[in-house]
């Protein structure tokens, strides 16, 4: 069974940093790449980042493009995202989810955790 | 950006009404539309890839149509645990979007 868990979140404040984490079990996680979804306080789905499953590939939304840092530990089957320079509209759940072979959707999902920037 | 529009944003329906909730691309995406399920307090759950296609475990009443910049998603007869908001995504390029969302919620 494909079991995703996130940690890390937490409160920080505006311009600071946080790396949340997705362990990951269930799977041959190297064979499959990943993404960090998030979704702000009673909003929608919102894309982020993903990741090859070598890790050579990175991809971002210009939302956070330049600030957040997509990476991943195949030893550790884990994987990560980085945040700096955090600003207020970063505040969301945060969601690891896997891709399928050969295509960016998301058939698992893991429970989330939240981040909030604020002072 | 690839722009998903999703109508209508509210839907008040009762248990066995029949369903249809639509999202329509900016530009083509060709069959490369998924749908998921969000109930409240919960993850996302993946329902219908490649446009059509159910994911595993997924009740037969649930369908999806479409190919290019319209695409459909059919609940035939609502159950209660159906109610929530439905998200369409595209994967066809870089960067990856969603959807407003479509909430269905009890009449």
């Amino acid at each position: 069974e494909v079991q995703l868990l996130e940690s890390g979140g937490g409160l920080e404040q505006p311009g600071g940093s946080l790396r949340v984490s997705c362990a990951a079990s269930g799977f041959i996680f190297s064979n499959f790449g990943m993404s960090w979804v998030r979704q702000a306080p009673g909003k929608g789905l919102e894309w982020v980042s993903a990741i090859s499953g070598s890790g050579g590939r990175t991809y971002y939304a210009d939302s956070v493009k330049g600030r957040f840092t997509i990476s991943r530990d195949n030893a550790r089957n884990t994987l990560y995202l980085e945040m700096n320079s955090l600003r207020a509209d970063d505040t969301a759940v945060y969601y690891c989810a896997t891709h399928v072979d050969g295509a960016a959707y998301f058939p698992h999902w893991g429970q989330g955790t939240l981040v909030i920037a604020s002072s | 950006e690839i722009v998903l529009t999703q109508s209508p944003a509210t839907l008040s329906l009762s248990p066995g009404e029949r369903v249809t909730l639509s999202c329509r691309a900016s530009q083509s995406v060709n069959r490369d539309l998924v749908w998921y399920q969000q109930r409240p307090g919960q993850g996302p759950r993946l329902l219908i890839y490649g446009a059509s296609n159910r994911a595993t475990g997924i009740p037969a009443r649930f369908s999806g149509s479409g190919s290019g910049t319209d695409f459909t998603l059919t609940i035939s007869s609502l159950e209660p645990e159906d109610f929530g908001i439905y998200y369409c995504q595209h994967h066809t390029k870089w960067p990856l979007t969603f959807g407003g969302g479509t909430k269905v919620e009890i009449k």
